[in-house]
């Protein structure tokens, strides 16, 4: 079946700092999205990216639908206390209208 | 992820029992979809209906697990003769069309004693 892979899979930054993080398919997906989740909590989406190559923006947060539609990435500028969560890329083929969910980047933020 | 109520938030039941589920979609919204978490896991996708049909259970294990989106009320995940692996979070989402966005619930963390 179709697999997302994230990296890093874990993320120990200073408050202020920028953070990346990406996701690869062995398969290619019509709809890139990105959630975060709290503990405890359901997940929240963050972008949704529906063409190859389309950069996307929201706040702090960037993120790009890759040209070959089996990448996508998540940049967060100048991150903050409250950015700490776990965050998850999700693929779409368009057909079946299920998402498969990445394994997940645990971001946590030092002051 | 606000509009779409799941109820019960946490759920306790011991090996054998029978536990439900639901899950109020957001206002509007005619595609729902059941998603398990185990702990420090992704969410793994059940099952995909619209209002009185499954369109996609490809997820749902074979046995013991049903859903069901009736023409009045919430959806519900149902689970007969609960084991201990569950235990887990259970999320719904539901979505205007039946592709792209999925708007998630807070979930129903079920254990199995």
């Amino acid at each position: 079946g179709q697999q997302l892979n994230q990296s890093p899979q874990s993320m120990f930054i200073q408050e202020g700092e920028d953070v990346s993080m990406n996701c690869t398919s062995s398969s290619i997906f019509n709809t890139w999205l990105w959630y975060k989740q709290d503990p405890g909590e359901g997940p929240v989406l963050l972008i949704a990216l529906y063409k190859a190559g389309e950069l996307t923006s929201n706040g702090r947060l960037t993120a790009q639908f890759g040209i070959t539609r089996k990448d996508s990435f998540l940049n967060i500028s100048a991150s903050i206390p409250s950015d700490v969560g776990i965050y998850f890329c999700a693929g779409d083929t368009g057909t079946a209208s299920k998402l498969t969910f990445g394994t997940g980047t645990r971001l946590q933020v030092t002051l | 992820n606000a509009g779409v109520m799941q109820n019960p938030r946490h759920l306790v039941r011991r090996r054998g029992q029978e536990a439900r589920l639901r899950c109020s979609p957001m206002k509007g919204h005619s595609h729902v979809y059941w998603y398990r978490q185990l702990p420090e896991e992704g969410l793994k996708f059940m099952v995909y209906l619209q209002k009185e049909n499954i369109i996609d259970e490809s997820g749902m294990p074979k046995e013991r697990f049903s859903a069901e989106f009736p023409k009045e009320g919430p959806s519900i995940l149902r689970i007969q003769q609960v084991v201990r692996g569950d235990s887990a979070a259970y999320f719904c989402a539901s979505s205007p069309r039946g592709s792209g966005e999925l708007f998630f619930g807070e979930g129903s963390r079920l254990t199995v004693l």
